[in-house]
């Protein structure tokens, strides 16, 4: 089983759509969890982090579940700009800062 | 312009050829890591480096080494090229977590062919 694993897409959704990723990983000892975005043919670049509250930034929210191991995104009023691969990202308890991505998810956002 | 650059961007290397490629941040981050990106298996981890002189086994260490001799540089080499290097290499670099999540910047990637 991967450590973090992701639905890969594509969704393809319309304009002004809402659209939600959902992301599990497997370390209950997980301690830090991210949503980045990455375009096609470029780097991955953070999108927001995700608290234990969840947490809302614009159209985006994002939730964690410690208990279902669980993590989400969800995209309100979906824009073309959107278009683009979410990545869900875990850091692993202990030895540094070592990020463990899922495979993403990409998102298609049509006229 | 603050941030991390990675050298070279694309490069086509002969099998069983030596490769080293360049990572440099200026924004005094303690740790840095190599990732390779492939096709439906998403960013893995090669190698990482969470102070100067210090380096660690990520994910998928064989075949590659790094070092860490300063905090800005962290080069990643390949003594001997196989086809299955082949991919897109991602260098990065943060803060150590502190009292929250602390965000990884990317460098925009080195593209290397192994025929």
């Amino acid at each position: 089983r991967k450590e973090v694993e992701q639905d890969p897409g594509p969704f393809n959704v319309p304009e002004g759509a809402t659209v939600a990723f959902n992301c599990t990983y497997s370390n209950s000892a997980s301690q830090s969890f991210f949503w980045y975005r990455q375009d096609c043919r470029k780097e991955p670049k953070l999108l927001m982090s995700v608290y234990s509250s969840g947490n809302e930034d614009g159209r985006f929210t994002a939730q964690l579940n410690r208990a279902s191991q669980y993590i989400s995104l969800l995209i309100r009023d979906s824009k073309l700009s959107d278009s683009a691969t979410y990545l869900c990202v875990v850091n692993r308890a202990g030895g540094g800062n070592k990020l463990t991505f899922g495979t993403g998810t990409q998102l298609k956002v049509e006229l | 312009i603050a941030g991390i650059t990675q050298a070279p961007t694309s490069q086509i290397l002969a099998a069983g050829r030596r490769m080293t490629l360049r990572c440099t941040q200026d924004m005094r981050h303690n740790a840095m890591y190599w990732y390779r990106q492939d096709l439906g298996l998403g960013l893995r981890l090669i190698h990482y480096s969470n102070t100067a002189g210090t380096t660690g086994k990520g994910e998928v260490p064989d075949g590659y080494s790094v070092s860490r001799a300063n905090t800005d540089d962290f080069p990643l080499t390949l003594a001997s090229a196989v086809p299955s290097q082949t991919s897109v290499y991602f260098c990065a670099s943060s803060d150590l977590p502190g009292q929250g999540p602390s965000e990884a910047f990317f460098g925009q990637g080195t593209r290397l062919t192994v025929v």
